[in-house]
């Protein structure tokens, strides 16, 4: 299982940003998928997550109506559409992996990209 | 201020025993297994306990978690100097409809 991100950036306060997710390794479509943040210095975060079909979403309430969390699973990928971006959203940003259990633990992660709001 | 609570920081000498608790609320660790993770400075966190008290292949016995109404604890044995690391607890909150993360542990091992 391979989970591999992309994207990561300097943006300006207010602007937008996209990451992705590469998956490679197992059958993505079988499994839910989420993004989980880490601030510089801070704990874990969780960002929000999607079903194996894109059908149900759900996210943090400090995201809610700024970051839209999708899913192509024709290439494998999962991204993170970011606007209105803020201070606050300093930090890296991890792919992780559902089981197919239906347990809410990650087993997989990615390496993390590096998101940096600032002017 | 996180949603799961744990202690900011334990310390124990190598060769001892370490419990690291996490509290929550009848609506996430109530409901809902619980997942630990360990975490070295740099890298990406490593699930060590799933559904309260399972380890992934390759994690040794040393590491052990369990779940009583809204706690969770972990437990952790025969320290080594290699388990200095942060630890967090998680769980889904079925109010919040939201993954949620303790706000993390920093294990010294002296």
């Amino acid at each position: 299982v391979y989970l591999v991100e992309s994207g990561g950036a300097l943006v300006h306060p207010g602007g937008s940003l996209r990451l992705s997710c590469e998956a490679s390794g197992f059958t993505f479509s079988s499994h839910w998928m989420a993004w989980v943040r880490q601030a510089p210095g801070k704990g874990l975060e969780w960002v929000a997550n999607i079903k194996q079909d894109g059908s149900q979403t759900y996210y943090v309430d400090s995201v809610k109506g700024r970051f839209t969390i999708s899913r192509d699973n024709v290439n494998y990928l999962v991204y993170l559409q970011m606007n209105s971006l803020r201070a606050e959203d300093t930090a890296v940003y991890y792919c992780v992996r559902y089981p197919l259990s239906g347990s809410t633990s990650f087993a997989y992660w990615g390496q993390g990209t590096l998101v940096t709001v600032s002017s | 201020q996180s949603v799961l609570t744990q202690p900011p920081a334990v310390s124990a000498a190598p060769g001892d025993k370490v419990t690291i608790s996490c509290s929550g609320n009848r609506f996430n660790i109530g409901n809902n297994h619980v997942s630990w993770y360990q975490q070295f400075p740099g890298t990406a966190p490593k699930l060590l306990v799933y559904d309260n008290s399972e380890r992934p292949s390759g994690i040794p016995d040393r590491f052990s978690g369990s779940k009583s109404g809204t706690s969770a604890t972990l437990g952790i044995t025969g320290l080594q100097t290699g388990d200095e690391a942060d630890y967090y607890c998680a769980t889904w909150d079925d109010s919040l409809r939201a993954g949620v993360f303790g706000g993390g542990t920093k294990l010294t091992v002296l």
